[in-house]
């Protein structure tokens, strides 16, 4: 059965500081990873999409990788500004269609 | 712009009360996905219809929760009868099951209380 780990938990740098986010998944079969952005009481927003065949993708300071052999997953956020503040999360599918399999998230404060 | 539509944003419930929340998906998606999202366990999968045919409901209570499809503009998520454990954040998501972005789209979800 497919687990996804985030993390830290929770995190909290001040501005500018250039960030890693961590992920971790059981099952390296699989068909491709998000990350989301939540807000609190809000839905969640894809920030990048990594299909098993890519090593990264990159939107604006974000980029995330993925090493589907470890089974690992990181985002990187450069300069981080107080409203990048939220939970990002991870997410798996095992197969094109398919749910999501999500890891609890992290919680990230960037204080001015 | 194209977005899921979720209904009631908020629901607050006494135990025993039948709860229908809906959704709206993407029009042109395919594939509609309910989640559940608790503190303790995060988000999980309730149940997932593919061209309004459930696909998958196994992370769904049987006995007192129903997800349907009436058309391919409705989906719904009923509880009877509702009680405290259930009271947790519902999102629905909609996607397109082709080729390789098989993005989710989700919408702001239904707070649901069950005092």
């Amino acid at each position: 059965k497919q687990e996804v780990t985030q993390i830290p938990a929770a995190l909290s740098v001040p501005e500018g500081e250039n960030l890693v986010l961590n992920c971790s998944f059981t099952d390296s079969a699989i068909y491709n990873l998000q990350w989301f952005r939540q807000d609190p009481g809000k839905g969640l927003t894809s920030l990048l999409l990594i299909q098993s065949s890519q090593r990264e993708q990159t939107s604006g300071r974000l980029n995330a990788s993925l090493d589907k052999s470890s089974g690992r997953s990181t985002l990187y956020i450069a300069a981080s500004q107080p409203g990048d503040s939220a939970t990002y999360l991870c997410a798996v599918t095992n197969q094109a269609g398919t749910a999501l399999i999500f890891g609890k998230g992290t919680t990230l404060s960037v204080s001015s | 712009d194209a977005r899921v539509t979720q209904t009631p944003r908020h629901k607050v419930t006494e135990m025993g009360q039948e709860v229908t929340m809906r959704c709206q998906p993407i029009l042109g998606h395919n594939t509609v996905f309910w989640y559940r999202q608790t503190m303790m366990q995060g988000l999980e999968l309730l149940a997932y219809f593919r061209n309004r045919a459930p696909l998958d409901d196994s992370g769904m209570p049987k006995d007192r929760f129903s997800a349907e499809m009436p058309d391919a503009t409705l989906a719904t998520l009923k509880i009877q009868p509702s009680e405290p454990r259930d009271s947790a954040v519902y999102f629905c998501a909609s996607g397109l099951n082709s080729g390789a972005k098989n993005i989710q789209y989700f919408g702001a979800g239904t707070r649901l209380s069950v005092l």
